[in-house]
């Protein structure tokens, strides 16, 4: 699975939107990129994923760019509940096994 | 919710206990897996079993002896454990061990504190 590097933290006003980077300029044509967030002392929770189109759900939205080599999560209204660790991950879905966690973006929202 | 639960929330044991820790999925998969999560430190996979075999074993001591009666459940035997195991122990499931979809990715419960004195 391609190397992706995220910034250690971020601030976002709550209301606002949260955008969030990730780097994996290695990553071939079957990867797909995944994220998830750790709410403090809580499991991860999936959020969304890609391969190369511009995903949206209820959650959030997810901009991939046309060479691949990076991605944005965007939470559009972030509220204080969204503080967490989100986690950007590379990985060919069908080759199972784990799912390897880095160490993610800490966002604080603030009032 | 996630569909995966997990019990006890919080565990505090003394080394020489022997306590369980149970995971409940109730999604339907296949795939149940324990992470370890220390302080600090990324997720650590355990082990992973696909329809109650276990398949993966990434060098746990034996004082951690997982067990899968079924595909809907999935424990962890602890026994003589060291302070440094304390940490947050996370159940994820997910449909297949080698998904056949993109969509079909691992769903984590709350997870268990475990404090070891």
């Amino acid at each position: 699975d391609a190397k992706t590097t995220q910034p250690t933290s971020m601030d976002c006003a709550e209301g606002r939107a949260a955008n969030l980077p990730c780097n994996h300029s290695t990553i071939s044509g079957n990867e797909y990129v995944y994220w998830y967030r750790q709410i403090h002392s809580q499991g991860p929770q999936y959020i969304i994923h890609g391969l190369k189109n511009n995903e949206t759900n209820e959650m959030a939205s997810l901009i991939i760019t046309e060479d691949r080599k990076s991605s944005t999560l965007i939470l559009p209204h972030a509220t204080l509940r969204d503080t967490a660790v989100y986690y950007c991950i590379v990985r060919v879905y069908n080759q199972g096994g784990k799912l390897i966690f880095g160490q993610g973006t800490e966002l604080s929202v603030k009032p | 919710e996630t569909g995966v639960t997990q019990t006890p929330r919080h565990l505090v044991m003394g080394m020489t206990n022997k306590k369980s820790l149970k995971c409940e999925q109730h999604l339907g998969h296949n795939a149940m897996y324990w992470y370890k999560q220390s302080a600090k430190k990324p997720l650590e996979l355990m082990f992973v079993y696909s329809l109650e075999e276990r398949v993966e074993n990434n060098s746990v001591p034996s004082r951690f002896s997982p067990e899968c009666p079924n595909s809907s459940h999935l424990f962890l035997h602890l026994h003589t454990l060291q302070p440094e195991d304390s940490a947050l122990y996370l159940c994820a499931s997910s449909q297949d061990v080698r998904p056949q979809t993109s969509t079909d990715t691992q769903y984590f419960g709350p997870g268990t504190r475990l404090t070891v004195l």
